[in-house]
């Protein structure tokens, strides 16, 4: 079972250049989730994805949008990348009910540094 | 707002000793979710447990067990006879109830680095 599935696992960026981090999951899950970890700050909620076809700002969603291509695939894009944004990312999926008591599954992660 | 509070940044310990991990948490609903997820060295975030607002039993899985008090809106975690392999750092988290069908997502605890020498 594959799970979550993030690619790249490993990006550098110079500042001011654009990249999409893509996560698809198998296991037939409504919602999508994208974070980001940063030392000493666990993982901050990025944008969310309840369903296909919609998409919400997390707690931290400025220098970023998303897609929602299908159920299976969430993406994650950054326009200009800022050093700031340098961070290990993580995709996330849940069989989400109104209660949301679904645990999430992660993907392994995406260490990204922006020079 | 939701918050979680883990208190204890890092913790160090022998081997074969018992070792509690703190988690306060913070949220105006009544009915939400408390989750524990490990994430080794190698990077990925493992699911440990899920629990409820309104089941406040403890639980026992083998070495782990978890103290749910609503009274003090904590979370412990406590593992028993410690091993290397526990070597980790422990997420506590919280998710609120979405009565419109959305998903806020998890409301992730800063983590407690836990180190267990042999």
């Amino acid at each position: 079972n594959a799970g979550v599935t993030q690619t790249p696992k490993f990006q550098v960026l110079k500042t001011g250049q654009s990249m999409t981090l893509q996560c698809a999951q198998d296991m037939n899950h409504n919602s999508m989730y994208w974070y980001r970890q940063d030392p000493g700050m666990g993982l901050r909620l990025i944008y969310y994805s309840a369903s296909e076809g919609t998409t919400d700002k997390g707690e931290v969603p400025n220098g970023y949008n998303v897609s929602r291509l299908n159920k299976r695939e969430f993406s994650l894009r950054l326009e200009s990348a800022a050093p700031s944004q340098t961070s290990v990312y993580f995709c996330a999926s849940s069989n989400l009910r109104a209660s949301g008591d679904q645990p999430q599954h992660f993907g392994d992660g995406t260490r990204l540094s922006i020079l | 707002a939701q918050k979680v509070t883990q208190a204890q940044t890092e913790i160090s310990v022998v081997e074969k000793e018992d070792v509690t991990l703190d988690c306060v948490y913070e949220t105006r609903d009544t009915t939400y979710y408390l989750f524990w997820y490990k994430q080794p060295p190698s990077g990925e975030l493992v699911f440990l447990i899920r629990r409820n607002s309104f089941d406040e039993q403890n639980e026992i899985s083998g070495r782990y067990s978890w103290n749910f008090q609503k009274s003090t809106s904590s979370f412990n975690f406590t593992i028993t006879a410690s091993q290397v392999v526990d070597s980790a750092v422990y997420f506590c988290a919280l998710s609120e109830v979405a009565w419109g069908g959305g998903a806020d997502g998890l409301t992730f605890g800063k983590g407690t680095h836990l180190i267990i020498q042999p």
